[in-house]
């Protein structure tokens, strides 16, 4: 099935550095998801957002729904050793139904 | 609380085996799913339920078959599964209330399965 771009497929931080990551779409959606799943362990949702232009914070994590539709960016700040992980977005598309899109994957690293 | 369970969290099973993955939430959710997810890569849907009803079936085998006995259980049955079956199976929950577009998944922790 269709997946999201998502970039870029891995990074190696170093512990204090912020973080950035993105998701495009040929397609609209409306609304886009962003997940960190650690090894062994199922995808825990860490922001939602439903409103092109929205702009949502938690914690040290910020994201926001890009104003065309077509993208959503997931900032982490001042990085940790426990932000080690897979980063998924994931987005309903219009007329899709109770089916999530899903991005391919970020895969953090952090570096102590 | 939006807590999805699941059990057993590790399944070890032969090619001739049958077995069941369970999954249960108590968030009123009424749209129920399960997903199969090999390594590093996204889930893959397989089948969608809601109202207890079964509203999508992703082309799966029938070696898997999906079962939802109430709007908090579900259920996946397996058997005569092929090594390549060896996957994380995820559970997970939305509110699914009709003519909501935004309808936020809930994921449980998994099942690691291992066909022999």
């Amino acid at each position: 099935g269709q997946q999201l771009n998502q970039s870029p497929q891995s990074m190696f931080i170093q512990e204090g550095e912020d973080v950035s990551m993105n998701c495009t779409s040929s397609s609209i959606f409306n609304t886009w998801l962003w997940y960190k799943q650690d090894p062994g362990e199922g995808p825990v949702l860490l922001i939602a957002l439903y409103k092109a232009g929205e702009l949502t914070s938690n914690g040290r994590l910020t994201a926001q729904f890009g104003i065309t539709r077509k993208d959503s960016f997931l900032n982490i700040s001042a990085s940790i050793p426990s932000d080690v992980g897979i980063y998924f977005c994931a987005g309903y598309k219009s007329g899709g139904g109770n089916k999530l899109t899903f991005g391919t994957g970020t895969q953090l690293k952090v570096e102590l | 609380d939006t807590e999805v369970t699941q059990t057993p969290k590790h399944l070890v099973m032969g090619m001739t085996n049958k077995k069941s993955l369970k999954c249960e939430q108590h968030m009123g959710h009424r749209a129920m799913y399960w997903y199969k997810q090999k390594a590093k890569k996204p889930p893959e849907l397989m089948f969608v339920y809601s109202y207890e009803k079964l509203s999508i079936n992703e082309s799966v085998p029938s070696r898997f078959s999906p079962e939802c006995p109430n709007s908090s259980l579900l259920n996946l049955h397996l058997h005569a599964l092929q090594p390549e079956d060896s996957a994380l199976y995820l559970c997970a929950s939305s509110h699914g209330i009709a003519g909501v577009l935004a309808d936020t998944q809930y994921f449980g922790p998994g099942t690691r399965l291992t066909v022999l």
